[in-house]
C-alpha cells in the first residue's frame, strides 16, 4: 500500500522554468491539498482540491497552479519559478473533507 | 483569519512528560487537530479532538476548550524517538486546515 507518493523527492530549479510537482495517492480519497512548509512559518495551504474536477485557492496561491482531472492525481504546478518558492512542498488527502489528512513524503524544491 | 499560537521549543528528559499548548483565534471552529513530524519526514496524525476535554491515546493525550480558544498535547513517559516537532492545526468552517509554526521537542538521555 503506498499511500500517497510525491515526485520528484528532491530538485533545484533555475528561475524563471516551469516545473510540475506530482502527486498521486491510492486510497480513493476525494479531497487532496497542497502545502508548502517553510521554517519558522509552519504548513500553508496552497491549493486544495474537494472531488476530482473541482479546486479552489488556500492561503498562498499565487504563482501556483493545479488540476484535478481524477480521484488519484493532484499535480501542482509553478508557471515560472521565482526564488521566494524555494520551499518543500507536502501533498496531502483525505477521506471528505472532515477527516484526517495523510501526508506524502514531501517535495524539497529549491529555485536559483 | 486565523492565528496559532504555539511554543518554539521545549526540552524535556527521557521518562518525564511535556505538555505543549497551542492557542487558537480563528473565524470558524470544526475541531483541532495535533500532528508529529520527524526531521526531514512527512506530518502524521496523532489526535483529533472536536468537544471539549481530553483525548488519551496510549502514552499522548490532547486537551481541548473551545471557549478559551486553548488546547494541549500532553506527552507521557518520554522516550528518546519523540523528539520532533508537534503541529497544532485547526479546521475552520470550510473544512480547510490552518497549521501553527509548530513546537520542536527535544527529549534527551
Amino acid at each position: 500500500i503506498a499511500g500517497i507518493t510525491q515526485a520528484p523527492t528532491s530538485q533545484i530549479l533555475a528561475a524563471g522554468r516551469r516545473m510540475t510537482l506530482r502527486c498521486t495517492q491510492d486510497m480513493r480519497h476525494n479531497a487532496m491539498y497542497w502545502y508548502r512548509q517553510d521554517l519558522g512559518l509552519g504548513l500553508r495551504l496552497i491549493h486544495y482540491s474537494n472531488t476530482a474536477g473541482t479546486t479552489g485557492k488556500g492561503e498562498v496561491p499565487d504563482g501556483y497552479s493545479v488540476s484535478r482531472a481524477n480521484t488519484d492525481d493532484f499535480p501542482l504546478t509553478l508557471a515560472s519559478a521565482v526564488p521566494s518558492q524555494t520551499s518543500v512542498y507536502f501533498c496531502a488527502s483525505s477521506e471528505g473533507d472532515s477527516g484526517e489528512q495523510f501526508f506524502g513524503p514531501g517535495t524539497r524544491l529549491t529555485v536559483l | 483569519g486565523q492565528n496559532i499560537d504555539q511554543p518554539t521549543e521545549m526540552t524535556a528528559t527521557e521518562g518525564a512528560i511535556v505538555q505543549i499548548n497551542c492557542t487558537y483565534q480563528t473565524s470558524g471552529f470544526n475541531g483541532l487537530f495535533w500532528y508529529q513530524q520527524h526531521a526531514g519526514e512527512a506530518p502524521t496524525f496523532l489526535s483529533y479532538n472536536v468537544l471539549d476535554g481530553l483525548e488519551e491515546k496510549g502514552r499522548f493525550s490532547s486537551f481541548l476548550s473551545r471557549s478559551k480558544g486553548y488546547s494541549y498535547l500532553l506527552l507521557k513517559e518520554l522516550q528518546m524517538k519523540d523528539s520532533a516537532s508537534y503541529l497544532c492545526a485547526v479546521r475552520d468552517d470550510d473544512y480547510k486546515l490552518s497549521f501553527g509554526a509548530g513546537t520542536t521537542v527535544t527529549v534527551r538521555a
